[in-house]
């Protein structure tokens, strides 16, 4: 069965360092994808970041990048110059392929960006 | 930009009582979901929904459950006698195709509070 571990329950960081969010992941699937969720406190989940089981690089998308290491079966999120707004939860999800594509997410880790 | 749309937003019933969620999803999507998240806790997948018939259901959508696109629009759930357990941010899902890398783009979700 498809399993997202997310260890730590909780990251602080300093407004403009980077951070990493860490996510693991467990499938014998050979076709899966990955994503990283935002949840302000506002309670919407807001797309950041895919990584596809068979891309050859490592997804960016403005500020934020993954660190995807498929031997380990990590897919880590990077956020660069980490900004107050960057305050919320963040949850990696995993789709395979076939059915109904459905997501399974891990329990999140809540990053504070302090000023 | 497209978005998925939640109606409503916060939802207070009594325990036995009915209750329907509606979604409206992106205009030219073919796939819908329907997930919960109990409060501190992670994303649950419910139902998923393509070519008017539930593709894929997980354990936590009983008898109580059932969903519907009862027009070219609307995507409902409904709870037929809500339980205490039942409490819950519930998220609306859509996606264009299944493909490995179509994002699934959530609605801000209904807060339903089961007294």
């Amino acid at each position: 069965a498809q399993k997202i571990t997310q260890t730590q329950p909780g990251m602080f960081v300093q407004e403009k360092e980077a951070v990493t969010l860490d996510c693991t992941y467990d499938t014998s699937d050979p076709s899966y994808g990955l994503f990283w969720y935002k949840q302000p406190s506002s309670g919407e989940m807001i797309f950041l970041i895919y990584q596809g089981s068979y891309d050859q690089q490592n997804a960016t998308e403005g500020r934020y990048s993954l660190n995807f290491q498929k031997a380990r079966k990590s897919a880590n999120l990077v956020i660069s110059a980490s900004q107050l707004g960057d305050s919320a939860m963040y949850f990696c999800a995993m789709s395979q392929q076939g059915g109904s594509e459905k997501l399974v997410f891990g329990k999140g880790t809540k990053l504070t960006v302090n000023p | 930009e497209p978005e998925v749309t939640q109606t409503p937003s916060h939802q207070v019933t009594q325990m036995g009582q009915e209750v329907i969620l509606r979604c409206v999803p992106i205009s030219n999507h073919l796939y819908f979901y329907w997930y919960r998240q109990i409060l501190g806790q992670k994303v649950e997948f419910l139902v998923s929904f393509y070519n008017n018939e539930i593709s894929e259901k997980s354990e936590i959508f009983d008898d109580q459950f059932s969903v519907e696109r009862p027009d070219g629009s609307n995507f409902t759930l409904k709870i037929r006698s809500t339980k205490l357990e039942d409490s819950a941010m519930y998220f609306c899902a859509s996606q264009l195709t299944t493909s490995r890398a179509d994002t699934q783009y959530f609605g801000p979700g209904t807060r339903l509070t089961v007294l």
